[in-house]
């Protein structure tokens, strides 16, 4: 199947300061892009979705000018978390969905995103 | 998008067949149903999706019921690295957001 990457693979930062995760697609053409996050013991819940090119439809409850998106092309996306608190503390996963070698058109994840605010 | 419910967890013996059930009662005819799972600390990885018909690849087997409103995942011979929450989710179309419930933490026991 379709590969996608993260990085890093895990971030510890300090309270007040921002952070940008990289979200890539390394073998297909990523026409959409999703970001979850996943706080321990609980589920998956959808932040984000966004469209190479254009802004990022927002799930109710998520702050857009605190979780930063941009999908500038079709093999990246980034997330960036604007003034961490010890409460954005988490795991950030993203996915893509779009065409290519393996890619069919489903929705393929990254390994995540492990996020502590210190 | 149909909601689904799930077991919150089961045990399988190694090598035996685990049997996933989910129920999606409220599915319209263009919904699918997905299968991902998750082992612990990892993104979710795909596993299988059906629309009408039974599918089966190399990873696992799906049943989807003649009326649709519930399927079973099955993995035939099921191992320790098979421990893992799976989620059955139902979407509109191959486009739709994928909207993850609680899932049903498997536990392959030796």
């Amino acid at each position: 199947g379709a590969v996608v990457s993260q990085h890093p693979s895990w971030v510890i930062c300090k309270s007040g300061t921002s952070v940008k995760i990289e979200c890539r697609s390394l073998d297909f053409q990523a026409t959409t892009m999703f970001w979850y996050r996943q706080f321990p013991k609980q589920s998956l819940m959808l932040m984000a979705t966004s469209n190479e090119g254009s802004k990022a439809t927002y799930e109710q409850g998520v702050e857009k000018d605190k979780f930063l998106i941009n999908h500038a092309s079709l093999t990246l996306s980034t997330l960036t978390v604007t003034s961490a608190h010890p409460e954005d503390s988490s795991f950030y996963i993203c996915s893509a969905r779009g065409f290519g070698q393996g890619a069919r058109n489903e929705q393929f994840f990254g390994p995540g995103t492990r996020l502590t605010v210190l | 998008d149909a909601k689904t419910t799930q077991p919150p967890s089961m045990d399988c013996a190694e090598g035996r067949a685990a049997n996933l059930p989910c129920n999606h009662s409220t599915i319209s005819g263009n919904e699918y149903v997905y299968w991902y799972r998750q082992i612990h600390s990892q993104g979710p990885q795909y596993i299988i999706h059906g629309l009408k018909n039974n599918e089966t690849n190399e990873m696992a087997s799906l049943i989807i019921t003649e009326d649709r409103k519930s399927s079973t995942l099955i993995l035939p011979h099921a191992t320790l690295r098979d421990t893992a929450v799976y989620y059955c989710i139902v979407i509109q179309n191959q486009g739709g957001k994928l909207i993850f419930g609680q899932g049903t933490e498997l536990s392959v026991k030796p």
